[in-house]
């Protein structure tokens, strides 16, 4: 059962950015999908964006577009979601979950990484 | 973008209760519905699929019906391990969006 491992918690400043890294268990990234949905505290789950790593093909949704980039590394078989002009809204747990692509699932998720924007 | 509305928002129930939350979108979305268990402190976990496929390993007391605008989830008898938020998500479109959450509590 493959298991996606995210970095640890991030503390940042308005107005910087941040890297969050997601690695699944299993050191393959197969034809999956890989997904970052966010959840600020008390709040529900918000799609940011997903990325196909063996074509390359990324999808963000248009609230994020301009401040979110997701890459993969096929060297180490990593998925990033890096995100610039922090505020304090961006305080949230960022998941990564695989899926299939467009009409699919989120299986599984991540552990999830807390981000924290404050000055 | 198609929005979700569960409902209710949170419920009180009993051990052993019949427990029905509802998820409308605001467009068809087929039977592209997904529904998700969180935990408190945990993350998402995947119970069914495509309106009312079962995900492996998740107990057959949960069940979802429903397609085009209206999906339904169940739990047939409810268990302490089921006291959680549960999501309804469509994946018919981008950006995949969630219901807000309905969040079952004990009674």
């Amino acid at each position: 059962q493959v298991q996606l491992v995210q970095s640890g918690g991030e503390v940042k400043k308005p107005g910087s950015s941040v890297r969050v890294s997601c690695k699944p268990s299993g050191g393959t990234f197969d034809n999956y999908a890989f997904s970052w949905v966010r959840q600020a505290p008390g709040q529900g789950l918000e799609w940011m964006g997903c990325i196909i790593p063996i074509l390359g093909t990324t999808i963000y949704s248009q609230k994020f577009q301009d401040r979110v980039t997701i890459t993969a590394d096929q060297s180490t078989t990593t998925v990033y979601i890096d995100m610039t002009t922090l505020s304090s809204n961006d305080t949230a747990v960022y998941y990564c979950a695989r899926d299939r692509g467009v009409r699919s699932w989120f299986d599984p998720w991540g552990q999830g990484t807390l981000v924290t924007v404050s000055s | 973008d198609t929005q979700m509305t569960q409902s209710p928002s949170s419920l009180s129930a009993s051990v052993g209760d019949r427990v029905t939350i509802t998820c409308r979108a605001s467009e068809n979305v087929r039977n592209y519905l997904n529904w998700y268990q969180q935990a408190p402190g945990r993350a998402p976990k995947l119970l069914i699929h495509v309106a009312s496929t079962l995900q492996s390993g998740v107990p057959s007391r949960f069940s979802g019906t429903g397609s085009g605008t209206d999906f339904t989830l169940t739990i047939s008898s409810l268990q302490p391990e089921d006291f959680a938020t549960y999501y309804c998500q469509q994946s018919y479109s981008t950006p995949h969006t969630f219901g807000q959450g309905t969040k079952v509590e004990i009674k």
